[in-house]
């Protein structure tokens, strides 16, 4: 079974307004950390922001903020006034930290911002 | 500058030709692992290093070795490269037992198995 489901392989969304991306999420570990990461067209993976099992508050950095909701496993980012620049991939990442600090990534979500 | 250095970034080859992929981080990570990207498949694990001298598969180990003699290196072996390791392949490096540390990423290495 997957451990992060992404479930939209892509989106489209007009500039200026905000847009939500999915990741679910399983794991039985108590402790473990979540990442959004984005991967422009030029190929590298630019870390976004971090969300702790731990944390009482939604992680917030600067547009992007984490819609963290611990019982219904779900991790979505939102990306607020979204700009021309903010199309690429995104990928949700687990870190589990009590097997290995493994880390698992989902299969991504392709956004695409319209003019 | 903090960073996760890959060599090659291209590399066109054939079947069989064995190849290795540097990848050197000069942060004093712990934690080293390889991906591999393929389209609809997301990042797939093939192998991390939790320290010097220890490794262990990741979800797609096949194919692949690794070793990690310093802690700065984490090299990539394809001892006989097949046409399905075709891939976008990345070296990625954190501190080990922190939660909240993202993975630095390499730029990536394109690699062609014709």
């Amino acid at each position: 079974a997957q451990k992060i489901t992404q479930t939209q392989p892509g989106m489209f969304v007009q500039e200026k307004e905000a847009v939500t991306l999915d990741c679910t999420y399983d794991t039985s570990d108590p402790s473990y950390g979540l990442f959004w990461y984005k991967q422009p067209s030029s190929g590298e993976m630019i870390f976004l922001i971090y969300q702790g099992s731990y944390d009482q508050q939604n992680a917030t950095e600067g547009r992007y903020s984490l819609n963290f909701q611990k019982a219904r496993k779900s991790a979505n980012l939102v990306i607020s006034a979204s700009q021309l620049g903010d199309s690429a991939m995104y990928f949700c990442a687990m870190r589990e930290m009590n097997r290995d600090d493994k880390i698992i990534f989902g299969k991504g979500t392709r956004l695409h911002i319209l003019p | 500058e903090a960073q996760v250095t890959q060599n090659p970034r291209y590399l066109i080859t054939v079947t069989g030709k064995k190849l290795t992929v540097t990848c050197s981080q000069n942060m004093n990570h712990e934690y080293m692992s390889w991906y591999r990207q393929d389209p609809g498949l997301g990042l797939r694990q093939i192998y991390y290093s939790m320290n010097v001298e220890v490794t262990d598969k990741g979800d797609v180990p096949e194919g692949y070795k690794v070793s990690r003699k310093e802690k700065r290196n984490f090299p990539l072996i394809l001892e006989s490269p097949s046409p399905n390791q075709t891939s976008l392949y990345f070296c990625a490096s954190s501190l080990l037992g922190e939660a909240n540390q993202p993975q630095h990423f390499g730029d990536g290495t394109r690699l062609s198995i014709l």
